[in-house]
């Protein structure tokens, strides 16, 4: 297991298209997380999945945003009717949630959103 | 808005010199601490965290942070820097074990 993989890493598309990314995680990590990450900015907190069960959204995942992980493995964020404020790097992370209440996250590379 | 801040966006130090990335947390509240640098075209990597116990955290590639809490602080040192050290380090807070709130990030440049 080499890491957290996403795809594509670029994706370019035009105002209003539908986009959709994928995660996979290291394997034996239980939660999942979708972070937003803008120029200049530090990653924002989107959501996350213990196993397949979606536990919290951040209200900057607007209606067009949705997220799934099916069976607990691999997850799809899917942008319906994408804006020029959607472009941004989405990166993804896993964890093996433990009880220290710190877990560490395993980032993957990302994936670069750019909306024309 | 990010509760956490990072002062600087950008720190410049000679190669061998010690390295100090600042970073202050919410005030409320007694947060989980973490550090993590991003090198260019990679995902995030983990340095170090601050859970409850010494202030002193060591973490990888020789890095360490002090937290003080009087000063709300978690500062990032190396005490001697590398030019391979120079990346965008971002410090994060967490009231939880799940959503990490990262400060803006600051951009280290370590020149020979």
């Amino acid at each position: 297991d080499t890491g957290v993989s996403q795809n594509p890493r670029h994706k370019i598309t035009k105002r209003g298209q539908n986009v959709t990314f994928r995660c996979d995680p290291i394997s034996e990590h239980n939660r999942l997380y979708w972070y937003r990450q803008t120029l200049g900015q530090g990653p924002e907190f989107l959501t996350y999945f213990q196993n397949e069960a979606q536990l919290e959204k951040s209200r900057l995942l607007s209606d067009r945003f949705s997220a799934e992980r099916p069976k607990g493995s691999f997850s799809t964020l899917e942008i319906q009717r994408t804006e020029q404020g959607d472009s941004a790097m989405y990166l993804c992370a896993s964890s093996l949630k433990t009880g220290s209440g710190a877990n560490v996250l395993t980032f993957g590379a990302g994936s670069r959103l750019t909306v024309l | 808005a990010q509760s956490v801040a990072q002062p600087e966006d950008q720190v410049n130090v000679a190669e061998g010199n010690p390295l100090t990335v600042k970073c202050t947390y919410s005030v409320s509240g007694n947060p989980y601490l973490f550090w993590y640098v991003q090198y260019p075209n990679r995902g995030l990597q983990f340095l170090l965290k601050y859970i409850t116990g010494d202030n002193l955290v060591k973490g990888s590639y020789g890095f360490e942070a002090e937290f003080n809490k009087s000063q709300t602080s978690f500062h990032l040192k190396k005490p001697s820097a590398l030019v391979s050290d120079s990346a965008l380090y971002f410090c994060a807070e967490t009231y939880n074990d799940y959503k990490l709130s990262f400060g803006a990030g600051t951009t280290v440049t370590v020149r020979a």
